[in-house]
């Protein structure tokens, strides 16, 4: 069966410092990958999304980047956090049929400080 | 590109009464409905889902309508207990375009003992 790792589960970050943060799937190969975040009780966001390895589509212009250097990797990065990347950062995958809803990962919570 | 609309974004309700959430969407090629449960903390959950080839589909105490000629869709939970309770969010996704999911802003079900 498929499933989707991501860590860390919490990070408290100071301003200005870089972020790294991890998804990996298994049991499928060519999933589709996203990262939403999640703004305190507010709606899902999506950030990037990718069809295959180095492809890496931004929804939405920010201080944040995303690379897939594997198969079944997803990395949300950032070289100097703001206050305002606080939030839920959520990996989902899916496979390439829209017959098909997403697997949310566990999250991440990051207070930026 | 797409759109989705949520309506209420709070709803409560007595511990065994029905609830009530509403979409619209505004692309007609949107052909897959899924609705996400998230309790405080957690990863949203898919609860129940509905193509655009189906009207309605039913699930124990949830179902899922779709008008594809209006643009909606609705989730109708029945009997609801108190671990109802949680934001729910609906989403559309249409065949390409990455099959990403474009979410609602999410409803807050407060389920009163």
């Amino acid at each position: 069966s498929q499933t989707i790792h991501q860590w860390p589960a919490t990070l408290v970050q100071p301003v200005g410092s870089p972020l790294s943060l991890e998804c990996t799937v298994e049991g499928t190969s060519n999933p589709n990958l996203y990262w939403y975040r999640q703004a305190a009780g507010r709606g899902l966001q999506l950030l990037f999304y990718s069809v295959g390895i180095g492809q890496i589509s931004s929804e939405v212009p920010q201080n944040l980047s995303a690379s897939r250097p594997q198969d079944r990797q997803f990395i949300l990065s950032s070289k100097k956090l703001l206050l305002s990347d606080s939030g839920f950062y959520l990996c989902a995958w899916r496979v390439a049929d829209e017959r098909y809803g997403y697997t949310f990962g566990s999250g991440t919570r990051l207070t930026v400080v | 590109g797409e759109n989705v609309e949520q309506h209420p974004s709070t709803l409560s309700v007595q511990e065994g009464d029905s609830a009530v959430i509403k979409c619209t969407y505004s692309d007609s090629a949107s052909n897959y409905f899924p609705w996400y449960k998230q309790e405080l903390g957690k990863r949203p959950q898919l609860i129940i889902d509905i193509r655009s080839n189906v009207g309605e589909k039913k699930d124990q105490r949830i179902a899922v309508t779709l008008n594809k000629t209006a643009k909606h869709f609705s989730l109708h939970i029945t009997e609801t207990q108190p671990e109802d309770s949680a934001v729910y969010f609906c989403a559309a996704s249409k065949r390409g375009s990455s099959y990403k999911l474009i979410f609602g802003s999410g409803t807050r079900l407060l389920v009163r003992p």
